[in-house]
């Protein structure tokens, strides 16, 4: 089974529509993080939020927001009046395990096309 | 501050080869990760050093192999190529053990085996 789990392949909005990532995990661990990351068309993957299992509080971070809930085991991810700039590909991700035995799972990624 | 930087940028070998790829740090961090990327998939996990010490290891056989040297940099060794190796090799920095610290990824080897 997949420990993460999006299932929108590929999205397209046009500029300033909301649009919601979705992403669901799947862990028997009671501590664990989950991530999402943003990988351009240049590559590199660039960090945008860290969550703990104990922090159900959503997040705003601009036009950016994140809502966790653990009843669903889901962490979606929406934007907000997106831009073209926000054309790329987005990866949920679940770090579970031990200290220094920890074991990091990245979704399939979502794309995002952002049509002006 | 530089980030993460990798060597070579791209690769081609030859099935049953062996191919080293090289990681430098982001400045002031002591743990690297390394992800494998194929297309149109997400990265997968394949290990992680602390200071020189493999600290995770994901389900990838023993033929990859890792190093983590003093000053943090690292090398990934693959043996005896496979063509299902080709793929995208990410590494990944970060302060602190463990990986649930914010990771700075590089821009990664594309490596192609025939």
């Amino acid at each position: 089974a997949q420990k993460v789990t999006q299932a929108q392949t590929e999205i397209s909005v046009v500029e300033k529509e909301d649009v919601t990532l979705d992403c669901v995990y799947e862990t028997r661990d009671t501590t664990y993080y989950l991530f999402w990351y943003k990988q351009p068309p240049s590559g590199e993957l660039v960090f945008l939020i860290r969550r703990n299992s104990f922090d159900e509080q959503n997040e705003i971070s601009g036009r950016y927001s994140w809502n966790f809930q653990k009843s669903t085991s889901s962490f979606n991810f929406t934007i907000t009046a997106s831009q073209v700039v926000d054309s790329a590909v987005y990866f949920c991700a679940l770090m579970e395990g031990t200290f220094g035995f920890n074991k990091f799972y990245f979704g399939s990624g979502t794309k995002l096309n952002v049509k002006p | 501050e530089t980030g993460v930087t990798q060597s070579p940028t791209h690769l081609i070998k030859t099935r049953g080869q062996q191919v080293t790829l090289r990681c430098s740090s982001q400045s002031g961090h002591n743990t690297v990760s390394w992800y494998q990327q194929a297309l149109g998939q997400g990265p997968q996990f394949i290990f992680q050093y602390y200071r020189e010490e493999e600290n995770g290891r994901g389900n990838f056989p023993p033929r990859f192999s890792g190093l983590q040297f003093p000053n943090y940099s690292s090398e990934l060794n693959v043996n005896a190529l496979e063509l299902d190796d080709s793929a995208l090799y990410l590494c990944a920095s970060s302060l602190g053990q463990g990986l649930s610290y914010e990771q700075y990824f590089g821009p990664g080897t594309r490596l192609t085996v025939t």
